[in-house]
């Protein structure tokens, strides 16, 4: 059974990157038949999408995070990854990673989560 | 940029049905999506392309999509139900969520 797992440090400085990493278990981050994404969740708050990356290492960005956002995919690691620069107190959040079935057209949905990973922005 | 409205709150009795809306332009032309999130836990996915449920998700899940509302309707809501509930759409190259529902079942 596939699963998903963040990791990457809890705690980040303002202005400095925050960077996490998802591991994929149990099956091939390379199939084609699958996008893989990154969620966030302030806390109480609702859910916002970071970008997500195919095995090729075609990415697609939420344009409010665009110019601070980069995923990347390591496909010998069966891992992808999210940088995130300049952090303030307002990137504080939940970090999920998240596959999505090959999309077609604007059918693009996550079927499968990671626990995901509290990072806190605070010097 | 596309947005997605969603009541902030739902109220149901136990066996009763609940329908959560989703509203945005044009919405019932692109697919919809739906999650439950309980405290503490990850989101899962309930609904997928306006009305399909993954498997292991219980029947009495089922949304549609039409003109700018998308509906989950949960029929015979159990207290398990009690959830945050997010819709989602893909528009011009991007992920939208809204805002998210919590359904409380009293």
């Amino acid at each position: 059974q596939l699963q998903l797992q963040e990791s990457g440090p809890g705690l980040v400085k303002p202005s400095e990157t925050l960077s996490l990493t998802c591991t994929v278990s149990g099956g091939s981050i390379s199939s084609s038949s699958y996008y893989w994404g990154w969620v966030r969740q302030p806390p109480g708050k609702g859910l916002e999408w970071i970008g997500s990356i195919y095995y090729s290492g075609s990415t697609y960005y939420n344009p409010s995070l665009k110019s601070r956002v980069t995923i990347s995919v390591d496909t010998s690691k069966n891992q992808f990854s999210l940088k995130l620069t300049s952090v303030t107190a307002a990137d504080t959040a939940v970090y999920y990673c998240a596959r999505l079935p090959s999309p077609t057209g604007s059918n693009w949905y996550f079927d499968l989560w990671g626990r995901g990973t509290l990072v806190t922005v605070s010097s | 940029s596309y947005d997605l409205t969603q009541p902030p709150s739902v109220s149901v009795s136990p066996g009763q049905t609940a329908s959560i809306t989703c509203s945005g332009d044009k919405l019932g032309g692109k697919y919809a999506c739906w999650y439950q999130q309980k405290p503490g836990q990850s989101p899962v996915l309930v609904i997928y392309q306006d009305n399909k449920r993954p498997s292991g998700i219980p029947e009495r899940f089922s949304g549609s999509n039409s003109g700018n509302t998308a509906t989950l309707t949960i029929s015979g809501t159990q207290a398990m139900d009690e959830a945050d509930y997010y819709c989602q759409a893909w528009d011009t190259s991007t992920v939208v969520f809204g805002g998210g529902t919590k359904l409380t079942v009293l």
